[in-house]
């Protein structure tokens, strides 16, 4: 595609469910980040793609949040048992080249009530 | 890890002035310097970057500079416009992942 495509755009959940949120990276970037804006915030790093495998995840909170790339392209962060503390926009980037600056997708609002 | 510091948190001035933001970073090994503009609810886009062998580099009305023994770097907007209005994102990283880590932001306010 043109750019880095999230859904859903927004996501309402009550407290202690599951959620899924997806990243559509743009075609050919082997390289993916996860971040996450609360607001007044600059983007907080959670988890780095090189490829199919996750090169790092040092910035994932705690066990409850998790994300997978099995074919190298499309993404998807998991979070369990979400908790009210989870609300944000959930951006995700793409790169060709992860010496550059990176693409970033509009986001995903997730409320958790 | 890397921390950097971001001031102003607000900046207004008025169409045709100029605007800076500064910022600071810790991690000495840091040495690619991107910065990020975002409109109200859109993504953070990219408008300037800058690497640690290079101490000044200009596009049109912005500019941004870097000063690595003191480990500071700055945006500079000349000739502000209404449409500059947002919020911007300095972050600093690091050669290997280069995952930046980015500052709290500026909220940049040009009166018409």
């Amino acid at each position: 595609g043109a750019g880095v495509s999230q859904t859903p755009s927004n996501k309402v959940t009550e407290k202690g469910k599951y959620v899924e949120l997806r990243c559509d990276p743009i075609s050919g970037h082997t390289a993916l980040y996860w971040y996450r804006q609360s607001l007044g915030q600059g983007p907080e790093f959670l988890i780095y793609f090189q490829g199919t495998g996750a090169a790092d995840d040092s910035g994932l909170p705690n066990d409850r949040f998790f994300a997978v790339r099995p074919e190298g392209s499309v993404s998807t962060l998991k979070i369990q048992r979400t908790e009210r503390g989870d609300s944000a926009v959930y951006l995700c980037a793409s790169s060709a080249d992860k010496r550059y600056g990176y693409t970033f997708g509009s986001g995903t609002r997730l409320t958790v009530v | 890890g890397e921390n950097v510091e971001q001031h102003p948190s607000t900046l207004s001035v008025q169409e045709g002035d100029s605007a800076v933001i500064k910022c600071t970073y810790s991690d000495s090994a840091s040495n690619y310097f991107p910065w990020y503009k975002q409109e109200l609810g859109k993504r953070p886009q990219l408008i300037i970057d800058i690497r640690s062998n290079v101490g000044e580099k200009k596009d049109q009305r912005i500019a941004v500079t870097l000063n690595k023994t003191a480990k500071h770097f700055s945006l500079h907007i000349t000739e502000t416009q209404p449409e500059d209005s947002a919020v911007y994102f300095c972050a600093a990283s690091r050669g290997g992942s280069y995952i930046p880590t980015f500052g709290r932001g500026t909220s940049l306010i040009v009166h018409p």
